[in-house]
């Protein structure tokens, strides 16, 4: 079946300094790949997606890449804000299927 | 704008009882999702509904059944709800097509006394 792992944190940063999130999955076929933000008390937010091999998604400085070779879509952003403090889920969905499956999520905490 | 929402926000309930929470959308999507969110697990599935009188299992179902009478709604039911049960509730819904995702509701904090 499908799975998604992806590095379990938490993770505190200071204001500017580069972030990564490492995930990475198990699926049959082609999946799509999303990363998904959650602030305090919120719902899930669709933050990136990518639907195919070597597609990178972005969103408010925020990217990954679908990278079939190692089954991987690392979260990735240059110089967080201490307003990206959230928990941040990678999700993969197997083609027509459109269940999502989760990893465990990642706390983030960025402080000034 | 269209929407997803989720009642009651916050609901305290004792073992044994039935409870049922709410999910509403405006999207006219024929796919909603029930996932359940806990430490330490993140987001699993529950049950979910590709459209009208469609349900099927997800890999959490056990004490839980939903019913799709329409294209809007996907009420959540525990027949007789469990300390185990105890839980952050997510509703989600999604068009279709490849790698649209869903969009998920604000959730509800169940707790079970």
């Amino acid at each position: 079946g499908n799975s998604v792992t992806q590095m379990e944190g938490p993770v505190t940063l200071s204001e500017e300094a580069f972030l990564t999130i490492n995930c990475t999955y198990t699926a049959t076929g082609y999946p799509s790949l999303f990363w998904y933000v959650q602030y305090p008390g919120e719902g899930l937010q669709l933050l990136l997606k990518a639907t195919k091999a070597d597609d990178k998604g972005s969103n408010k400085g925020f990217e990954a890449t679908y990278r079939k070779e190692t089954t991987s879509f690392h979260l990735e952003k240059g110089s967080v804000q201490v307003s990206d403090s959230a928990v941040y889920f990678c999700a993969l969905s197997g083609g027509s299927n459109y269940k999502l499956t989760f990893g465990k999520g990642t706390l983030l905490t960025v402080n000034p | 704008d269209a929407e997803i929402t989720q009642s009651p926000r916050h609901k305290i309930t004792e073992t044994g009882r039935q409870v049922t929470l709410a999910c509403h959308q405006t999207w006219n999507h024929n796919n909603m999702f029930w996932y359940r969110q806990d430490l330490g697990h993140g987001l699993r599935l529950i049950h979910y509904s590709y459209g009208v009188h469609d349900t099927n299992k997800g890999e959490v179902s056990d004490g839980y059944s939903v019913s799709r009478s329409n294209t809007e709604d996907l009420p959540l039911t525990l027949e007789s709800a469990a300390s185990s049960q105890t839980s952050v509730y997510f509703c989600a819904s999604a068009r279709e097509g490849r790698g649209v995702g869903a969009f998920f509701g604000q959730g509800t904090r169940l707790t079970v006394v």
